[in-house]
């Protein structure tokens, strides 16, 4: 079964600067989400990717999915206190019927 | 707000009780998506309906069970319920299998 890793499980940034989130497969990716989540609540669908070397950018969130598509990084430009959370990287698991999960980043933005 | 509504919000219940999570999903989505959210497992998929068919399962126990109903709404069933049921439970649900799926806030349930 798919498995997906994300690095690192936590992060401490100062305001203003920029990070990278990971997310590696133990399978080929044939579609890629990122979700965001404040503790304890729903997740918010950020961003789906499904061609190799596909990159999207929404606001100063910007994703691409690498061309042998077993990896998927999460970049954020000069971080905003908004966008503390836990990133979560997600799998179409069997055909699109389900998604599997990676265990999480959970993102913490000093003033 | 993502347009899936989860009710209720918390539930409180004992062991060996058994409890109905409801799911409306947005509107003219298909498919619905029921997870389960712990410290320990993390966000695990359970079962996926779409158009009132069941389309794929997961890790999910056979004292749990869903239906999905002619009006799209979904219900998740827990029975026989123990300590280790106590988890966040999310709702989800998109237009296609494999259109992103939005989310619920989520029925937080506690097994006393």
């Amino acid at each position: 079964s798919q498995e997906l890793e994300q690095s690192p499980q936590s992060l401490i940034v100062q305001e203003g600067k920029n990070l990278t989130i990971n997310c590696t497969s133990s399978k080929t990716l044939y579609g890629l989400y990122w979700y965001k989540q404040k503790y304890g609540e729903g997740l918010i669908f950020l961003m789906m990717l499904q061609k190799g070397g596909e990159e999207k950018s929404h606001e100063k969130i910007t994703a691409k999915l690498d061309e042998k598509k077993q990896q998927s990084s999460l970049h954020i430009t000069a971080s905003q206190p908004s966008h503390a959370g836990i990133y979560l990287c997600g799998a179409d698991g069997e055909g699109a019927q389900k998604l599997v999960f990676g265990q999480g980043t959970r993102l913490t933005i000093n003033p | 707000d993502s347009g899936v509504t989860q009710t209720p919000k918390h539930l409180i219940t004992a062991t060996g009780q058994r409890v109905t999570l409801r799911c409306s999903p947005r509107s003219g989505d298909l498919s619905v998506y029921w997870y389960q959210q712990s410290l320990d497992q993390g966000l695990q998929f359970l079962i996926h309906y779409y158009n009132g068919e069941e389309r794929a399962k997961g890790n999910i126990l056979e004292r749990f069970s869903a239906q999905q109903f002619p009006d799209l709404h979904s219900e998740l069933n827990l029975s026989s319920l123990e300590l280790g049921d106590s988890a966040l439970y999310f709702c989800a649900s998109s237009v296609w299998p494999w259109s992103p799926q939005h989310f619920g806030d989520g029925t937080r349930l506690s097994i006393l």
